[in-house]
């Protein structure tokens, strides 16, 4: 089943605390985002990829690093977690033949205490 | 990216179509317009998408205007299933979405 996984789904932390929160996809997608969402603000993009070892910043990137070594996997780090990073996290990966068409996983609800 | 405009919430009887506006006014020539909709905290889900021509595709139906400054999302027989939050969204290539609040869509029994 064509997929974008992403782990963990729920994590609850503390300030300062370095996480990792892993996102991948098997249908051999070049691009993949990720995103935040608050309530009120929608979904904004914090990092993408074009392709293996290419990342980008998106609108929020401040406090969060990602690395693309790997076509598959997409693993976004927050180094210092701070509480005004408590959201819920969105991975997307698309073709470059059909980057209109984003598939999103599931979600990671992160709290930062 | 050009910035959108929808309504903040809308009610549809299930059954009928429920039909979603979208205002676009500074959408540039090549920019398409994506529909993307998320039932509750799920990851949101693609619909469709057009540049100038209407297109139909087996979710939806997307009435794009002629001076394309907004567009129309049709579910032509809207079910409980479709409540979720609507969103509409232009951009060039498909990359760098900018989702703004939506529109929740609420199917009513």
């Amino acid at each position: 089943e064509a997929q974008v996984t992403q782990n963990p789904r729920y994590l609850i932390t503390v300030t300062g605390k370095k996480l990792t929160v892993t996102c991948s996809q098997n249908m051999n997608h070049e691009y993949m985002s990720w995103y935040r969402q608050d309530p009120g603000l929608g979904l904004r993009q914090i990092y993408y990829s074009m392709n293996v070892e290419v990342t980008d910043k998106g609108d929020v990137p401040e406090g969060y690093k990602v690395s693309r070594k790997e076509k598959r996997n997409f693993p976004l780090i927050l180094e210092s977690p701070s509480p005004n990073q408590t959201s819920l996290y969105f991975c997307a990966s698309s073709s470059l033949y059909s980057p209109d068409t984003q598939y999103f996983g599931p979600g990671t609800r992160l709290t930062v205490l | 990216d050009a910035k959108t405009t929808q309504p903040p919430s809308m009610d549809c009887a299930e059954g009928r179509a429920a039909n979603l506006p979208c205002n676009h006014s500074t959408i540039s020539g090549n920019e398409y317009v994506y529909w993307y909709r998320q039932i509750h905290s799920q990851g949101p889900q693609y619909i469709i998408h057009g540049l100038k021509n209407n297109e139909t595709n087996e979710m939806a139906s997307l009435i794009i205007t002629e001076d394309r400054k907004s567009s129309t999302l049709i579910l032509p027989h809207a079910t409980l299933r479709d409540t979720a939050v609507y969103y509409c969204i232009v951009s060039i290539y498909g990359q760098n979405f900018v989702f703004g609040p939506g529109t929740r869509l609420s199917v009513l029994p």
